[in-house]
């Protein structure tokens, strides 16, 4: 089974409107960090938000924030005012277990692919 | 400019090649990871390495054989690669208590012929 699920191949925004990236995930670990990130058509991957299994407010980073929804086990991003350098690709991403536990990889859903026209 | 560098940017080899993928960070990250991109498939992890030892059991075909010569160095050796290995191989690291995430490096565009 997938742990990390995002069902939208690609989303279409205009400049300016804010747009939700779905993302939910499957872990039975109570301890766990949710994790976003954002590649452009160069290859890089770019760390946007992070969202802790016990953190109790949603996270926010400038224009995104994270709609978390623990017991639906989703992890929402969303994007206020959308911008055309915000066209890219979209991943969630999952670690499981505490941050002490070194060498635990990142486990990935397979994207978005974000349009944002004029 | 990304603080994990991987070189080459691009590589085209023949199947019978061998050649070597590395990544390199200088920010003290403990781990760290090799990850392959193929066209519409997710991320696949193939090796994880924790304080310069391998510490991933994922099935990883026997052509590619990563090497941990320090902890700032991971390369990725290969041999007899085949068309479908053709990808992008990005190599991340990380911090324990890191929650700002992992730190990717801009990968290497491999192309098999």
């Amino acid at each position: 089974a997938q742990k990390i699920t995002q069902t939208q191949p690609g989303m279409f925004v205009q400049e300016k409107e804010a747009v939700t990236l779905d993302c939910t995930y499957d872990t039975s670990d109570p301890s766990y960090g949710l994790f976003w990130y954002k590649q452009p058509s160069s290859g890089e991957m770019i760390f946007l938000i992070y969202q802790g299994s016990y953190d109790q407010q949603n996270a926010t980073e400038g224009r995104y924030s994270l709609n978390f929804q623990k017991a639906r086990k989703s992890a929402n991003l969303v994007i206020s005012a959308s911008q055309l350098g915000d066209s890219a690709m979209y991943f969630c991403a999952m670690r499981e277990g505490p941050f002490a536990q070194a060498g635990t990889a990142l486990i990935f859903g397979k994207g978005t692919t974000l349009s944002v026209s004029s | 400019d990304t603080e994990v560098t991987q070189t080459p940017k691009h590589l085209v080899m023949g199947m019978t090649n061998k050649k070597s993928l590395k990544c390199e960070q200088h920010m003290g990250h403990r781990a760290m990871y090799w990850y392959k991109q193929s066209a519409k498939k997710p991320l696949e992890l193939m090796f994880v390495y924790s304080l310069e030892e391998r510490v991933d059991n994922y099935s990883v075909p026997s052509r590619f054989s990563p090497e941990c010569p320090n902890s700032s160095l991971l390369n990725l050796h290969l041999h007899a690669l085949q068309p479908e290995d053709s990808a992008l191989y990005l190599c991340a690291s990380s911090q324990d208590r890191d929650r700002t995430g992992y730190t990717f490096g801009s990968g290497t565009r491999l192309t098999v012929v």
